[in-house]
């Protein structure tokens, strides 16, 4: 099976501190994603990538950044945190683009961050 | 209008209850579609695809209308363990290349005893 690891479960921060989260894929996936899920609004997609170095924005990108140097790490930045950013943020893979049919995403169990 | 819409219930049947659930997607140009679950405080977790043909796994059965842009899931003979988000998800392409994952806010089922 897949696996998809995000390194922080739980993480409490104060506002404008600098925030990483990690996440390890163990396939050899091309996708990498992320997201946050706040109630109510289900899962909205902050960046993603498809290939080592390459990043494209999704629908809520303000106020992140990613870095993708190696292809089974993505990582999720938060330069300066706010109140607003406390959310469960979920990494996710999926084996490559081009075939909508193989784009199934593998979750990993989530960073719930926390912005006091 | 949201992208994909779902009823957010929540749903509260008994157990062995019969229960279906909606989605509607708003792009006539979406390609593949799926139900995951999500249970709670963990990660969403690839339920089933959805097929034009519809497709069934033991008590689940999906189903696509495309005219209608309409996705359903139905649960037959509910268990407690049944209990969870559904999430209606939907791909579709992109003009710059690649997919775009689109998920539902979720319906939420509770299955008592």
């Amino acid at each position: 099976d897949v696996k998809v690891t995000q390194s922080s479960r739980y993480l409490v921060k104060r506002t404008g501190e600098k925030v990483f989260l990690e996440c390890v894929q163990d396939m050899d996936h091309e996708n990498m994603f992320w997201y946050r899920q706040d109630p109510g609004l289900g899962l909205r997609l902050i960046y993603f990538s498809y290939d080592v170095k390459m990043k494209e924005k999704g629908d809520i990108p303000e106020g992140y950044s990613v870095s993708r140097e190696k292809k089974e790490r993505f990582s999720l930045i938060l330069e300066s945190a706010s109140t607003n950013q406390t959310s469960m943020y979920l990494c996710a893979s999926s084996l490559r683009q081009g075939f909508s049919g193989a784009n199934v995403l593998t979750f990993g169990a989530g960073s719930r961050l926390t912005v006091l | 209008r949201k992208e994909v819409e779902q009823d957010p219930g929540p749903f509260n049947v008994p157990e062995g209850a019969t229960v279906a659930f909606n989605c509607t997607y708003s792009n006539s140009a979406s390609q593949s579609f799926f139900w995951y679950r999500q249970d709670c405080r963990k990660e969403p977790k690839l339920l089933m695809s959805v097929y034009s043909s519809g497709n069934e796994d033991g008590r689940f059965t999906a189903q696509l209308n495309r005219a209608s842009q309409y996705i359903s899931l139905l649960i037959r003979d509910s268990k407690l363990s049944d209990s969870a988000t559904y999430l209606c998800v939907v791909n579709m392409a992109r003009n710059t290349g690649g997919f775009k994952t689109i998920f539902g806010a979720g319906t939420r089922l509770f299955v008592k005893a």
